[in-house]
């Protein structure tokens, strides 16, 4: 049973335009979300966060959205950019600091 | 401050043969984790270490293990390797598991079981 779910494996956007990548989860212990991006051949990197005691969070051009009720949490690029290609993936923690995560949205930012 | 490292960066492994990942984070991070991620897919969680001398499992331990004697290092132990490990191992850390959740990534392993 997955918990968390990144049910498009891939997206593709123009530059300039918005990219929204979602992400849904059924574990109601998960109280913290993350987002990493991952280029090719290199390791995951933090890109933002959202607790469950808010509803969003934005950092420059990132946002993370938190809906609980829905278990759903989306990640808001704008404008994306080329250098924003990547891999994305969704993370959920509970209290411990073990983070599950989902299985990745490849984005792919066109000139 | 070089984050966390991941030696060897490729190896090639026969069936039945062993080998160790090696981790390091000079982060003094007490948090530290091994993934695998299979093409396509998600990060499993292998280990877990809480903090020197103490380590646990994650969601897919078995054909592994791992110790933690001091609070830097993290080694992976891979013991009679087999074709369903071949992976890119992460190593991972973050400062307080309770209160800070963001992870920082090592580069990697890419192991291949023929």
């Amino acid at each position: 049973d997955q918990q968390v779910k990144q049910n498009s494996p891939s997206l593709s956007v123009q530059e300039g335009r918005i990219s929204i990548l979602n992400c849904d989860y059924t574990n109601s212990m998960f109280d913290y979300f993350l987002w990493y991006k991952k280029y090719p051949a290199e390791g995951p990197t933090f890109l933002i966060s959202i607790s469950s005691i808010k509803d969003k969070n934005e950092d420059g051009r990132f946002t993370v959205f938190l809906n609980k009720s829905a278990k759903h949490l989306s990640l808001h690029i704008v404008p994306s950019q080329p250098g924003d290609s990547a891999v994305y993936f969704c993370a959920a923690s509970p209290n411990a600091g073990k983070s599950t995560f989902g299985d990745g949205t490849t984005l792919t930012v066109k000139p | 401050n070089a984050g966390v490292t991941q030696t060897p960066k490729f190896r090639i492994l026969k069936i039945g043969q062993s080998m160790t990942l090696q981790c390091t984070q000079d982060m003094n991070h007490n948090y530290m984790y091994w993934y695998r991620q299979d093409p396509g897919m998600g990060l499993k969680l292998i280990y877990y270490s809480v903090g020197a001398g103490i380590t646990d499992k994650g969601e897919v331990p078995n054909g592994y293990n791992v110790s933690r004697s001091t609070t830097e290092d993290f080694p992976l132990r891979l013991e009679l390797a087999a074709p369903s490990q071949t992976s890119v191992y992460f190593c991972a850390s973050s400062s307080q598991g309770l209160s800070t959740y963001e992870q920082y990534f090592g580069p990697g392993t890419r192991l291949t079981v023929t």
